[in-house]
């Protein structure tokens, strides 16, 4: 049973325009969540994180929003640009398992044209 | 960014072969994973090491066999593997294995094919 969905396996972006990438979880115990970058031939790169005591964390176009009613998080790119092309994958731990083991998404490939 | 390093970056393996695969952390972290990224599948966390003492096996076959000589290497030997091992196997370390939240940063990877 996967814990960590990202069911849109892509999304097509203008530059300039934001781009929205979305997850859901079901383990109500996470209280740590990532979004990673992946570009091909490379490992994933860390983006930005939330904790659960907050519902939004902002770090220059990157923005993550989570909503734990919900059980969702999102990542704001604004304005997006070419090379925030690649595959972002979300994931999530949980602070009782005594130590950091995440749990991915399967990924969302964006695409920002010019 | 070069902090964590894997070599070799591609690995092309017969099921009968003994090989390693290599990963180095440079940011002074204290923790290193292996994972495993299957063809559309998420990442799965293989093995977790805590100052070189093995913290999890996450259900991992035994012909993977992990080592962790020091809190910068680590290395993951390979023997009669199968044609659905073949995927890519990615080394991550974080500052410490304990402390909540703590960010995992990964290597590039090494492409292993098994035929």
């Amino acid at each position: 049973d996967q814990q960590v969905k990202q069911n849109s396996p892509s999304l097509s972006v203008q530059e300039g325009r934001i781009s929205i990438l979305n997850c859901d979880y079901t383990n109500s115990m996470f209280d740590y969540f990532l979004w990673y970058k992946k570009y091909p031939a490379e490992g994933p790169t860390f983006l930005i994180s939330i904790s659960s005591i907050k519902d939004k964390n902002e770090d220059g176009r990157f923005t993550v929003f989570l909503n734990k009613s919900a059980k969702h998080l999102s990542l704001h790119i604004v304005p997006s640009q070419p090379g925030d092309s690649a595959v972002y994958f979300c994931a999530a731990s949980a602070s009782n398992t005594g130590f950091q083991k995440l749990v991915f998404g399967t990924g969302t490939r964006l695409l920002v044209s010019p | 960014e070069t902090g964590v390093t894997q070599t070799p970056r591609h690995l092309v393996m017969g099921m009968t072969n003994k090989k390693s695969l290599k990963c180095e952390q440079h940011l002074g972290h204290n923790a290193m994973y292996w994972y495993k990224q299957s063809a559309k599948k998420p990442l799965e966390l293989m093995f977790v090491y805590s100052l070189e003492e093995r913290v999890e096996n996450n259900s991992v076959p035994s012909r993977f066999s992990p080592e962790c000589p020091n809190s910068s290497h680590l290395f993951l030997h390979l023997h009669t593997l199968q044609p659905e091992d073949s995927a890519l196997y990615l080394c991550a370390s974080s500052q410490e294995v304990a402390i909540a939240p703590d960010t995992q940063y990964f290597g590039p990877g090494t492409r292993l094919t098994v035929l």
